[in-house]
């Protein structure tokens, strides 16, 4: 099984900074990653797949970087509707998902 | 617009079981992959089962292995959870999601709402 782990747990930000999360594989999953961002209430939402990939609809200011077991989601410029928790998923082999990090106003 | 709907969640007892729904509209079901996905209360998410298009390959996480069954039906456009012996643990909102490209494994998307499920006395 590969375990993944999302850091930091919680990270506050202000409206237009810059936000960094990271993601780590327990071993190499190449570049099958995919984040995904949760409101309270909803369902999980693709942003990214293979690693740096957006999907359909996702904003420019979401990039995803990183290969093997070191992964980075970087939000440029934080907007109200992004405040919000956010998973890493490896489908490398059996999916499986990091615990997440939550990212509040400051 | 692509939509997945569950149903069928409710409040059971240990040991009980339950049938999950999810109906899938805006797309040709037949031709995607399926998974069910649950989150339990203020958790992370886990992944739970997995069928091919035809129904011809199953998997399951070993947590509910021999208790869960997954099935679907293309003519009714639907995706079924049977969960049986049924524990506390397993206490989550259930989601059912499509993956795009006929490949296992892969991203999850999109995601139906989720419906909950509890286990208690």
């Amino acid at each position: 099984e590969i375990v993944m782990t999302q850091s930091p747990a919680t990270l506050s930000v202000s409206p237009g900074e810059r936000a960094t999360l990271s993601c780590r594989a327990s071993q190499s999953v190449s570049s099958n990653l995919a984040w995904y961002q949760q409101k309270p209430g909803q369902a999980p939402r693709l942003l990214i797949y293979g690693a740096s990939t957006r999907a359909t609809g996702i904003p420019a200011r979401f990039s995803g970087s990183g290969s093997g077991t070191e992964f980075t989601l970087t939000i440029s410029s934080l907007q109200s509707e992004d405040f919000a928790v956010y998973y890493c998923q490896q489908y490398n082999n059996w999916p499986s998902f990091g615990p997440g990090t939550k990212v509040d106003i400051k | 617009q692509v939509q997945l709907v569950e149903s069928g969640g409710g409040l059971v007892k240990p040991g009980g079981s339950l049938r999950l729904s999810c109906a899938a509209s805006g797309f040709t079901f037949s031709d995607y992959y399926m998974s069910w996905i649950r989150q339990a209360p203020g958790k992370g998410l886990e992944w739970v089962s997995y069928i091919s298009s035809s129904g011809s390959t199953i998997y399951y996480a070993d947590s509910v292995k021999g208790r869960f069954t997954i099935s679907r039906d293309n003519a009714k456009n639907s995706l079924y959870l049977q969960m049986n012996s049924l524990r506390a643990e397993d206490t989550a909102v259930y989601y059912c999601a499509s993956l795009r490209i006929q490949l296992w494994p892969n991203w999850f998307d999109p995601w139906g709402q989720g419906t909950l499920v509890t286990v208690s006395s």
